[in-house]
């Protein structure tokens, strides 16, 4: 079965301090790949999303994300983080031609102000 | 647009209970979806709907039917809610491989 990881479960970071989290899946064929955002008591909103060409792909407020296809890896950064940022951010993985979608488990970020 | 919409927001339900979690889309998506999320587990998939008239079953279906009245609606069904349904529910449409949450259910079977 495909499967997607998030090895960091909870981080707390200070306002100013820079983020990588990190996703990994397990597909050799090709995939389309995403990170989510779910602030406190929202839904889940799509903050990038990496399809293919450039590997190294910006989405809203700063974020930015590069895919390492020899690593099986999509980890997310941010050079410095806001006290607004404080959410849960998932990885998501399609399977190209298909229609399902698998999430990890998701990492709490928490930034202390 | 509103997007994708779900009812209810919020339900409690007792054991056996049974009800039916409403969704619609208004941006004329083929496929639609239903997750739960449960605390450090992520979203896992229910059921999802390639297009109308079809249903799949994805990683967690067991206790759960669905139905894809339309193109605009998908709804899932408990027929008898068991404590272990206790979780947020979340509707999905998509297209071009992107998708788009709805606001969530947070349902409780007691």
């Amino acid at each position: 079965a495909q499967s997607v990881s998030q090895h960091n479960h909870h981080v707390i970071l200070s306002e100013a301090a820079s983020l990588e989290l990190g996703c990994n899946y397990s597909y050799g064929g090709t995939v389309n790949l995403f990170w989510y955002v779910q602030y406190p008591g929202q839904h889940l909103q799509l903050l990038l999303k990496y399809f293919s060409g450039d590997p190294l792909v910006k989405g809203i407020k700063g974020f930015e994300a590069e895919f390492i296809k020899s690593k099986f890896s999509f980890n997310l950064r941010k050079p410095s983080v806001q006290w607004s940022d404080t959410a849960e951010y998932f990885c998501a993985v399609i399977l190209y031609n298909f229609n399902k979608f698998y999430f990890g488990s998701g990492t709490k970020l928490n930034v202390k102000p | 647009n509103a997007g994708v919409t779900q009812t209810p927001k919020f339900q409690v339900l007792k054991t056996g209970q049974s009800m039916t979690l409403q969704c619609a889309q208004d941006m004329n998506h083929n496929s639609m979806y239903w997750y739960r999320q449960d605390p450090g587990m992520g979203l896992r998939l229910i059921y999802y709907s390639a297009s109308e008239g079809t249903t799949d079953k994805g990683e967690v279906p067991n206790g759960y039917n669905v139905s894809r009245l339309n193109k605009r609606e998908f709804s899932l069904r408990l027929e008898s809610a068991a404590p272990s349904q206790t979780s947020v529910y979340f509707c999905a449409s998509s297209a071009h491989y992107e998708q788009y949450f709805g606001p969530g259910t947070r349902l409780t079977v007691t």
